[in-house]
């Protein structure tokens, strides 16, 4: 398995732009997680997907921040409109959470700058 | 709520040393714990997870310890090697649900050649 695949790996936008950011989870993964990492916060959870369903988005910093998962396979993350305090690296990540033993496996992230 | 907390937030030594990095937590009521690094630029691998019933795992060189009285997990990386230079970063899972996971700041690790 090629791991998460996330996309693009850099996204620089103009404020009040819209941003789409893409996952494709672990095939098998029923489990799927957006993060968002920055060097004042740390790692945040941002929102989680069960078997394509939105479990928890309290971690969703506004009503700016959307996400989908149309499918088992792919999910997005939307920002609409974008703002500099946006900046950050966003990271999705995918489990299999059978037992407790489960891993979390990330993608490689997505860079975004807010201009 | 759960807070995780990472000592010391950067180390520097020469390569072949033996070094711990610490990881503390707030609730002792975990459902497991993760070590993960990460390289610039790159996302997170997971190295060790230590479920709450297990006191430490080992892979190769490596070696995490949990104490889940006193909330606190170690980290030990025997023979350092400049490879092993990185962010680590600690994760607590603090109940049954995936929302429960709870990440440290990490440690940036330099070991020099």
């Amino acid at each position: 398995d090629a791991g998460v695949i996330q996309s693009p790996r850099h996204e620089v936008t103009e404020m009040g732009q819209e941003v789409t950011l893409r996952c494709k989870p672990i095939s098998g993964h029923d489990y799927l997680f957006w993060y968002r990492q920055t060097m004042m916060r740390g790692l945040e959870l941002l929102i989680y997907f069960n078997n394509n369903v939105p479990i928890d988005d309290s971690g969703m910093p506004e009503d700016r921040f959307s996400a989908k998962m149309p499918n088992a396979s792919f999910s997005t993350l939307k920002i609409q409109p974008s703002e500099p305090r946006d900046s950050a690296v966003y990271f999705c990540a995918s489990s299999s959470l059978r037992g407790s033993n489960e891993k979390l496996f990330f993608g490689s992230g997505t860079q975004l700058s807010v201009l | 709520k759960q807070e995780v907390t990472q000592i010391p937030a950067a180390l520097s030594v020469p390569e072949g040393e033996n070094l711990v990095l610490n990881c503390s937590f707030t609730d002792s009521a975990i459902y497991n714990l993760q070590w993960f690094r990460q390289d610039p630029g790159k996302g997170l691998t997971s190295l060790l997870l230590i479920q709450s019933s297990q006191r430490e795992q080992t892979s190769g060189r490596l070696n995490a310890s949990l104490d889940k009285s006193s909330g606190r997990s170690t980290l030990y990386i025997a023979a350092s090697q400049p490879g092993d230079s990185a962010t680590y970063l600690c994760a607590v899972h603090s109940g049954g649900g995936a929302d429960g996971l709870t990440f440290g700041k990490g440690t940036h690790l330099i070991i020099q050649p």
